[in-house]
């Protein structure tokens, strides 16, 4: 079974400063998707991300970045010229598309505080 | 569109009792899920399904049930309340995997937080 670990509970970072958050996932499959969900105190789950593992070519999306690391099995995000409006829990989640079955996996989540 | 909607906000039930938690999507999404949220513990998956009459387990199971009658709806029952099910409950939809592309973005419902006392 896929299972997806995400280890800084926690993390902070100042105001215009970039941080890097890690997702690291287990499967055998080669053919995947990849995703970061931001979830702000309004509990609204938002779409940051999102990698396609055939895709080479690291996603980005305005500040946001990922370092997608097939290999190794990471999918890491990077923030840059971070604001107070990034901090949130933001959850690394695994889909997969070889298997009869269609689950989507979530890790344990990162607590990203802003510090102005 | 409305988007993936939920109905409670909140719940408050004494064990034992059973209860609907009640999810909708008007985006013609062949996929929806049901996640428990607790801390430290990420969204794990509950129920889900690929269309309508069918539905499959996912990592938590125990003590719900669900059906799927209808692409828009797939509520989620608790049989008999436990505090354990004490949670905040999530519902998502997307195009089935196969539709592939971004298709695969799951959306979510604004959550339900149910307290089991």
């Amino acid at each position: 079974a896929q299972t997806v670990t995400q280890s800084q509970p926690e993390m902070s970072v100042q105001e215009a400063e970039t941080v890097t958050l890690s997702c690291t996932y287990d499967t055998s499959e080669s053919d995947y998707y990849l995703f970061w969900y931001k979830q702000p105190p309004s509990r609204q789950m938002i779409l940051v991300i999102r990698q396609e593992a055939y895709k080479q070519q690291n996603a980005t999306e305005n500040r946001f970045s990922v370092n997608f690391q097939k290999a190794a099995k990471s999918f890491s995000l990077k923030i840059s010229d971070s604001q107070l409006g990034d901090a949130a829990m933001y959850f690394c989640a695994y889909r997969s598309a070889e298997t009869s079955y269609d689950k989507v996996i979530f890790g344990p989540g990162t607590s990203l505080s802003v510090i102005p | 569109n409305a988007g993936v909607t939920q109905t409670p906000k909140f719940q408050v039930l004494k064990t034992g009792q059973s209860m609907t938690l009640q999810c909708a999507q008007d985006m013609n999404h062949e996929y929806m899920s049901w996640y428990r949220q607790d801390p430290g513990m990420g969204l794990r998956l509950i129920h889900y399904s690929v269309g309508a009459g069918i539905t499959d387990q996912g990592e938590v199971p125990n003590g719900y049930n669900v059906s799927r009658s209808t692409t828009e709806d797939f509520p989620l029952r608790l049989l008999s309340a436990a505090p354990s099910q004490t949670s905040v409950y999530f519902c998502a939809s997307s195009y089935a995997r196969l539709a592939g592309g971004p298709g695969n973005e799951q959306f979510f419902g604004p959550g339900t937080r149910l307290t089991v006392l």
